[in-house]
């Protein structure tokens, strides 16, 4: 692992359905975000993590939840998904919160249906 | 509320310069980002802003006036490779980044 790394690549989904991105990091960051990014509205934050063990809400959190156990993992959870959660999700980590500069995940593509 | 403006879309020719404006209004400010996305791909970082004045790196370069709320992006001997969405971020006074919606950036030969 290089970087930070997301699963799945793409996902179609069925409306109702519980799913859960994983998201894995393997330079030590002590940050981590999940944005979502849709056509014309550029990346809104989902949820973030300044350490391991906290965890914090962002622009557009309803419908999704995060935890973050230890300092590599940051997985997002939907628990019902609906179609307004067709979009492109990524993972991004900084070395701390007063340290942004953020580095990228290669995305999620996810369709409800 | 916060706000990053920057145009939705610009054109530009091969080998020529072209610079991509960007305008904020945030809660306080600790630093202004520039990331490029290939279409299909991640954001990667291309430039860090936290005083006025310009930073260069190679063909492109980045400018910072913290009075008026401004920074562009310049890029020089424009190539193909630089098509792509140009993307603007802030960091606001809780270190959080506020991203502006991006800029297509369409290269002509």
């Amino acid at each position: 692992i290089a970087g930070i790394t997301q699963a799945p690549t793409s996902q179609i989904l069925a409306a109702g359905r519980r799913m859960t991105l994983r998201c894995t990091q393997d330079m030590r960051h002590n940050a981590m975000y999940w944005y979502r990014q849709d056509l014309g509205l550029g990346l809104r934050l989902i949820h973030y993590s300044n350490t391991a063990g906290t965890t914090g809400k962002g622009e557009v959190p309803d419908g999704y939840s995060v935890s973050r156990a230890n300092t590599d993992d940051f997985p997002l959870t939907l628990a019902s998904a609906v179609p307004s959660q067709t979009s492109v999700y990524f993972c991004a980590s900084s070395e701390g919160q007063e340290r942004s500069k953020a580095f990228f995940g290669q995305g999620t593509r996810l369709t409800v249906v | 509320g916060q706000n990053i403006d920057q145009p939705t879309e610009m054109t530009a020719t091969e080998g020529a310069i072209v610079q991509i404006n960007c305008t904020y209004q945030t809660s306080g400010f600790n630093g202004l980002f520039w990331y490029q996305q290939h279409a299909g791909e991640a954001p990667t970082f291309l430039s860090y802003n936290v005083l006025d004045g310009l930073e260069e790196k190679g063909r492109f370069s980045s400018f910072l006036s913290r009075s008026k709320g401004y920074s562009y992006l310049l890029l020089k001997e424009l190539q193909m490779k630089d098509s792509a969405s140009y993307l603007c971020a802030v960091t606001d006074s809780n270190y959080q980044l506020i991203w502006g919606a991006g800029t297509k950036l369409i290269i002509k030969p």
